[in-house]
């Protein structure tokens, strides 16, 4: 059974540029949320997706953003990018079409590191 | 901002049993405790939730009290393997709109000595 996967696992970019981050979720699973972990911090939510669209999202600005395939897999996008966005990016994937309230788990991927220098 | 309050660190000796105390005073009726954790530079790992009534798994049990104002994660035989940071988070149940979000707080830094 296929766990949350993430491409790539480590990243440099240079400030300005854009980078796009990759997740595939667990065999099953319907829904993919996004995280950010700065060092030190717990993690931050980005924002979700279920059925291609964005359902919910944190205090992240415009420049963050992300899509969802009908294969449910998903990408992050981060345009512009700034010394502060330097952090481990988090794929979480959930279960709701038909799963139990009782029973909702998200499982994490093993995240992207992102340094921009 | 989270729900949670949550000791920074803690230590545990090898073997013996881990007992990871967590605050949610403000935590409403419809509202899970769920416990993860993170190795160092992996992603978060699930390890158990509960609503009212202890839970067990094969990794750990969640004793929650009759007010559920509180709760603690215990890890009956702890080993090094289990050195990371433990988070408690508190999570309506439902799904979409705001229940889907988990919001972690710094979590505790359990560190298992030899």
């Amino acid at each position: 059974d296929a766990g949350v996967t993430q491409s790539p696992t480590h990243l440099i970019k240079t400030r300005g540029q854009q980078v796009t981050l990759r997740c595939s979720p667990k065999s099953g699973h319907d829904t993919v949320s996004w995280y950010q972990q700065a060092l030190g911090q717990g993690p931050q939510f980005i924002f979700q997706y279920y059925e291609e669209e964005e359902r919910q999202r944190g205090n992240f600005p415009d420049r963050f953003s992300g899509h969802q395939f009908p294969n449910y897999s998903s990408e992050l996008n981060v345009n512009a990018l700034l010394l502060g966005d330097s952090a481990l990016y988090l794929c979480a994937s959930s279960l709701e079409r038909g799963a139990s309230r009782s029973s909702y788990e998200q499982y994490f991927g093993p995240g992207t590191r992102l340094t921009v220098t | 901002d989270a729900k949670t309050t949550q000791p920074p660190s803690m230590d545990c000796a090898e073997g013996r049993a881990a007992n990871l105390p967590c605050n949610h005073s403000t935590i409403s009726g419809n509202e899970y405790v769920y416990w993860y954790r993170q190795i160092h530079s992996q992603g978060p790992q699930y390890i158990i939730h509960g609503l009212k009534n202890n839970e067990t798994n094969e990794m750990a049990s969640l004793i929650i009290t009759e007010d559920r104002k509180s709760s603690t994660l215990i890890l009956p035989h702890a080993t090094l393997r289990d050195t990371a940071v433990y988070y408690c988070i508190v999570r309506v149940a439902g799904y979409g709109g705001a229940t889907n979000k988990l919001i972690f707080g710094t979590g505790t830094l359990l560190a298992v000595q030899p």
